[in-house]
């Protein structure tokens, strides 16, 4: 398996602060996305930033990509309680033809109230 | 409204019992996955799908069996070969597009009595 790196492993933060992310892949991509998982739940699309893009926003979410040192960032501005999640990255790409993602291990985020 | 149905969201295997897990999707997908999940760690792929009647093995397939019959469905078998299969299992769909995000269920939780 060639799962992506993600750091830190673990992040308290307060509300209002803002909460980065960093993901490190492997493998050359097409693009890089990025989930939110609630505990015991599914996973939940943030944001798509293709291989040709360099930085995306989606509201308080901002997404950078370096694919020369292969690694992504992702920043929440102004968190919030409700932010509170597992975020995940995942690589996409082609192998033999076929479309494959590879997740990263993930950033347990803790929005202290 | 569309999304992905997982059942049962609690599953309890006795030794050496096969135990099958669904996945139901109406989004019109025409690619499936399955992965799985342990505790605090990242996705690693099973099995995935990109068309009815075909499918392909995954980073840790062995254990596990599936079925593409239908374009909305992709049950995961969890046989008795698969010797640790306690963990929380995710099933996805996407457009068979890399450019595409995956869209999940909300997953199944496979225990062992």
């Amino acid at each position: 398996s060639q799962q992506g790196e993600e750091d830190p492993q673990a992040l308290s933060i307060q509300e209002g602060e803002n909460a980065t992310m960093n993901c490190s892949y492997k493998t050359s991509i097409n693009n890089l996305q990025w989930y939110r998982q609630n505990s015991g739940r599914g996973l939940v699309h943030l944001i798509l930033i293709r291989s040709n893009e360099r930085e995306k926003h989606s509201g308080r979410l901002r997404v950078t990509l370096d694919t020369s040192k292969k690694s992504s960032s992702l920043l929440i501005t102004a968190s919030r309680a409700a932010d509170t999640a597992s975020y995940f990255c995942a690589t996409a790409g082609t192998t033999s033809g076929t479309y494959k993602y590879i997740f990263g291990t993930g950033t347990r985020l803790k929005v202290l109230a | 409204d569309g999304g992905i149905t997982q059942s049962p969201k609690y599953l309890f295997r006795k030794e050496g019992q096969n135990v099958t897990l669904s996945c139901e999707q109406n989004l019109n997908h025409d690619a499936m996955y399955w992965y799985r999940q342990d505790p605090g760690q990242g996705l690693r792929l099973i099995y995935y799908s990109q068309i009815v009647n075909d499918f392909q093995k995954g980073d840790i397939a062995e254990g596990y069996s599936v079925s593409r019959e239908k374009k909305e469905s992709f049950p995961l078998t969890v046989t008795s070969a698969q010797k640790n299969p306690t963990a929380f299992y995710l099933c996805a769909s996407s457009m068979s597009s890399p450019v595409q995000p995956q869209h999940f269920g909300d997953g199944t939780r496979l225990s062992i009595l």
